[in-house]
């Protein structure tokens, strides 16, 4: 099982919410992490989006829209990633982060495709 | 501005060795962690290494521990990646990127445009 699963895709119109989760393996407590996100678009290096820990712990990107926000489900033992009101240029990869064992572990990635 | 740009990408044959350069510029380089994170085209994002602002702590995967070696010289704001034995599965865009503090953490800011590394005979 990967420490970090992302769904490979998801699709969501323009003006309303997606809603992106980052499940962390069983045995690897979401409520001990900062949960990083980033956004690439094609052609592109991936961009800092947000860290999020605690709503009493995080930080937004430089420039990052606040319609970005980060949070975490404990019953589900996830990191999530919100974008509201969706624009046509929120389409892109996005992947999530921990620093885990003294290492880097990526998430899959999520294609997300407004439409 | 921070600024990270990568050079030494390029074509090697299987076993063989490349050495990436990353230089900065921007920011007080020695006071930041820098690494490398690679991607293979159409696929997601592996980190390859870490090291500390002032070189003393270095990290790596499984998959490139004993053939990658990180390293960096402070005096002329340089990151590098000395990559040996090397594999097809090695081919990937190399992306120089630069931490948030001192240590490493995975709070990656700021990201070169990448340098392209491709493993074939």
């Amino acid at each position: 099982q990967p420490v970090l699963t992302q769904p490979t895709s998801l699709s969501a119109s323009p003006g309303a919410s997606a809603t992106l989760t980052c499940a962390l393996r069983t045995g690897i407590n979401v409520g001990r992490y900062s949960i990083f996100w980033y956004q690439q678009k094609p052609e592109s290096p991936p961009r800092f989006l947000l860290r999020y820990y605690s709503d009493s712990s995080k930080h937004q990107g430089s420039g990052v829209p606040s319609r970005f926000s980060g949070s975490k489900d404990a019953s589900s033992n996830a990191g999530i990633l919100v974008i509201s009101g969706l624009q046509s240029e929120d389409e892109a990869d996005y992947y999530c982060m921990i620093w885990h064992s003294n290492t880097v572990v990526f998430g899959g990635g999520t294609k997300l495709t407004v439409l | 501005e921070v600024q990270l740009l990568e050079s030494g990408g390029g074509l090697v044959q299987p076993g063989g060795s490349l050495r990436l350069s990353c230089a900065a510029s921007g920011f007080t380089f020695s006071n930041y962690a820098m690494s490398w994170v690679r991607q293979v085209p159409g696929r997601g994002l592996e980190w390859v290494s870490g090291i500390s602002g002032g070189a003393e702590v270095t990290d790596y995967p499984d998959s490139v521990r004993g053939r990658f070696i990180i390293s960096r010289d402070n005096s002329r704001n340089t990151l590098y990646l000395q990559m040996n034995s090397l594999r097809g599965e090695d081919t990937a865009v190399y992306y120089c990127v630069k931490d948030q503090s001192a240590g490493n953490s995975g709070w990656f800011q700021s990201w070169g445009q990448g340098t392209l590394v491709t493993v074939s005979s």
